[in-house]
């Protein structure tokens, strides 16, 4: 089925560790976003994709990266976590042109830093 | 750059009642403004949108107006049920920049 994922949903982790979340779409959208959202709350860009071997920061300061090798994934990685990094992730892909996209949202990765 | 402001914050209605929720953009090249429903604990999902050519739009109990000159649009929602409990975001965007999300509406219905 199409559809966008996300792993791990939960993680547990302390502080220093290196993590990288995981996000995989199966609709063939070549945009794919990362955000940052406290649960039901704003939620802040921190990066995005328009395609292979295009990645941009977002508005949100973060001291994350992402890679695109494949339209497919679009995977995050914190070097050293830290407290301040506690929040949800959820990744984002986007179809029809420019302009007028329909953002299809993964289920999110909960993510809590000790 | 596009900027959202979006109000208000949190709204609580009773059930039955209707429940508006509005934007403003600052972007006037701005042309696509989809609406967004983040259930608790669920993803956002796409509920409606509206282009700029068009100045309403509905679908059952929900719809979408859009003033151009004003620069503003709002989601109406009628004879709320207790499954409209969300939060809500507009957004905006035009066609040579990234989509921009208002800071999100949280929706109470009251029994």
């Amino acid at each position: 089925e199409a559809d966008i994922y996300q792993t791990p949903r939960y993680l547990v982790i302390g502080t220093g560790k290196k993590i990288t979340l995981e996000c995989s779409q199966t609709m063939g959208h070549d945009k794919m976003y990362w955000y940052q959202q406290d649960p039901g709350m704003e939620l802040h860009l921190i990066h995005y994709s328009y395609g292979v071997n295009s990645t941009e920061k977002g508005d949100l300061s973060s001291e994350s990266t992402v890679s695109r090798i494949r339209t497919e994934h679009f995977p995050l990685t914190l070097e050293s976590a830290r407290p301040s990094h506690t929040s949800q992730y959820l990744c984002a892909s986007s179809d029809r042109p420019p302009g007028e996209e329909t953002q299809y949202f993964g289920p999110g990765t909960r993510l809590l830093v000790l | 750059g596009e900027n959202v402001e979006q109000h208000p914050s949190t709204l609580s209605v009773q059930e039955g009642d209707s429940a508006v929720i509005k934007c403003t953009y600052s972007d006037s090249a701005s042309n696509y403004f989809p609406w967004y429903k983040q259930e608790l604990g669920k993803r956002p999902q796409l509920i409606i949108d509206i282009r700029s050519n068009v100045g309403e739009k509905k679908d059952q109990r929900i719809a979408v107006t859009l003033n151009k000159t004003a620069k503003h649009f709002s989601l109406h929602i009628t004879e709320t049920q207790p499954e409209d409990s969300a939060v809500y975001f507009c957004a905006g965007q035009n066609r040579d920049d990234k989509i921009i999300f208002g800071k999100g509406t949280r929706l109470h219905i009251l029994p």
